[in-house]
């Protein structure tokens, strides 16, 4: 089992609908979660982190945690074109010997269609 | 102010040069991180520094590949004797400590022929 899973996707919304991307990991300790955006040939861009279980809103970035499910989740409401991008979900994982690494899923591709 | 840089963006290299990527981190960060991205895959992590020390250098494929943050700023990874496996982008990342959100560089394509 991979330590960070996501749909590959493509996930295609219309523009102003709500676009929900998801993400499960299996490290039952693990604190930190962040969500990254890539534009295809660019580099990840950090959009959310998350800490606590619960929603954490930015703007039109809603990023939520359920620690028993072992599962995070970023909303992106009114959907814009420019939205369209891959989706990195990312997790402090223990590596072990007291090390810990980020740990990124495959991404999820979003387009957002006029 | 400036976020991570590196250089070069781009290196092609024939198979068994050796070459050096080098990143700028943001100003005052003390963490930095190297990763490897394949495509259509997310980042994986290669090594960590603290300052100038190496803390974990568990994600590096083989001997051939070297990292180096001497004064506790600009970080070098180095590869040896490059393979053609050894085609990715290389991602730089900084955060202000520990495991804190990290920031990422534009990275490095290295394409070996």
């Amino acid at each position: 089992q991979k330590e960070v899973e996501q749909n590959s996707g493509p996930l295609s919304v219309p523009e102003g609908a709500i676009a929900s991307l998801n993400c499960t990991y299996s490290d039952r300790g693990s604190q930190s979660f962040f969500w990254y955006r890539q534009y295809s040939g660019k580099s990840p861009e950090l959009i959310m982190s998350i800490y606590s279980n619960g929603d954490k809103e930015d703007g039109r970035f809603t990023a939520q945690l359920n620690k028993a499910s072992q599962y995070v989740s970023l909303l992106i409401r009114d959907s814009q074109p420019s939205d369209s991008a891959t989706y990195l979900c990312a997790v402090i994982i223990e590596s072990g010997g007291s090390n810990y690494k980020l740990t990124f899923g495959k991404g999820t591709l979003l387009t957002v269609n006029p | 102010g400036a976020g991570v840089s590196q250089s070069p963006r781009y290196k092609v290299a024939k198979r068994g040069q050796d070459v050096a990527l080098r990143c700028d981190p943001i100003s005052g960060h003390v963490s930095l991180f190297w990763y490897q991205q394949a495509l259509g895959q997310g980042p994986e992590f290669l090594t960590y520094f603290q300052n100038e020390a190496q803390l974990d250098k568990s994600g590096l494929p083989s001997d051939r590949f070297f990292a180096e943050r001497p004064e506790g700023s600009v970080s070098t990874l180095k590869i040896q004797r490059t393979q053609q496996e050894d085609s990715a982008v290389y991602l730089c990342a900084s955060s202000a400590g520990g495991w804190s959100e990290q920031y990422f560089g534009p990275g490095t394509r290295l394409t070996v022929t």
